[in-house]
C-alpha cells in the first residue's frame, strides 16, 4: 500500500454541494494528520490538523479512523472559492518530516 | 510578517549550471524543509533541518545539497543542474512548540533546466 493515498479526481460539483474526500495511510503508527490546499501554482496552506478522531471548522469537517486508517474530508454548501486542490498529509514516526499524498483535485461550478 | 520567502521566483539554467535557491522564515521556527513538486507525483522532501546546525536527508536528496545557514535561513544549491530537477521548489519552516507539526510553506521556485 502506497504511504499516503488519495483519489486523484476531479470531483466536480455545484455550488452548495456537499461533496467528501478520504484519504488512507499504511503507517498504523501515525499519530498527527493535516488537510491542506493548494491553488493552482500556488504553495500548499494549511486547512486543518487532525489530532483526534475528528474537528470541525465552520463548513470543514475532518475525521479520522485509526482502526481503518483513513482520514476523511467534508465540506458543506460548496462555494466556488473552494475550488483547488486538496492534500492528505500524515506526520512520519519520529516526528519530524510529513509524507504529503498526492491530491484530490475539486472542482466547484456555478 | 512576511513568513516564508523564497528567491527566485523562476529560474532557467542549462545542464551543468549551478545555482543556490534562498529560503528565509520570519517566524522565529525551529524547523526548515526544502521539497519538489513535480506533475503526478506530490510533494516529495530532499532535504530537511530539524534545528540550526542540524541537516539531514529526505527522500530525493541526489543531486542537491543544503545549507542552514542561521536560525532564518535555508539554502539549497544544485552543483551540476540536470533536466530531471526541473520541477516546483517550496521551502517549509514549522515551529518549535511541542505538538505542533504543521509546516508552513513559501511560494515556491520554478526552475526550468534546458
Amino acid at each position: 500500500r502506497k504511504e499516503v493515498e488519495q483519489d486523484p479526481g476531479p470531483f466536480n460539483v455545484p455550488e452548495g454541494a456537499t461533496v467528501a474526500f478520504n484519504c488512507t495511510y499504511s503507517n498504523s503508527a501515525s499519530q498527527s494528520f493535516f488537510w491542506y490546499r493548494q491553488d493552482c501554482r500556488k504553495e500548499p496552506k494549511l486547512l486543518m490538523s487532525v489530532y483526534s478522531s475528528g474537528n470541525e471548522d465552520g463548513r470543514f469537517t475532518a475525521q479520522l479512523n485509526r482502526a481503518s486508517q483513513y482520514i476523511s474530508l467534508l465540506i458543506r454548501d460548496s462555494k466556488l472559492s473552494d475550488s483547488a486542490t486538496y492534500l492528505c498529509v500524515v506526520l512520519n514516526s519520529g516526528y519530524s518530516t510529513l509524507t504529503f499524498g498526492k491530491g484530490t483535485m475539486l472542482l466547484v461550478s456555478p | 510578517n512576511a513568513g516564508v520567502t523564497q528567491t527566485p521566483k523562476f529560474q532557467v539554467l542549462k545542464t551543468g549550471q549551478s545555482m543556490t535557491l534562498q529560503c528565509a522564515q520570519d517566524m522565529n521556527h525551529n524547523s526548515m524543509y526544502w521539497y519538489r513538486q513535480d506533475p503526478g507525483m506530490g510533494l516529495r522532501l530532499i532535504y530537511y533541518s530539524a534545528s540550526e546546525g542540524t541537516t539531514d536527508k529526505g527522500e530525493v536528496p541526489n543531486g542537491y545539497n543544503v545549507s542552514r545557514l542561521n536560525k532564518r535561513e535555508f539554502s539549497l544549491r544544485l552543483e551540476s543542474a540536470a533536466p530531471s530537477q526541473t520541477s516546483v521548489y517550496f521551502c517549509a519552516s514549522r515551529p518549535r512548540t511541542s505538538g505542533a507539526y504543521e509546516q508552513y510553506f513559501g511560494p515556491g521556485t520554478r526552475l526550468t533546466v534546458t
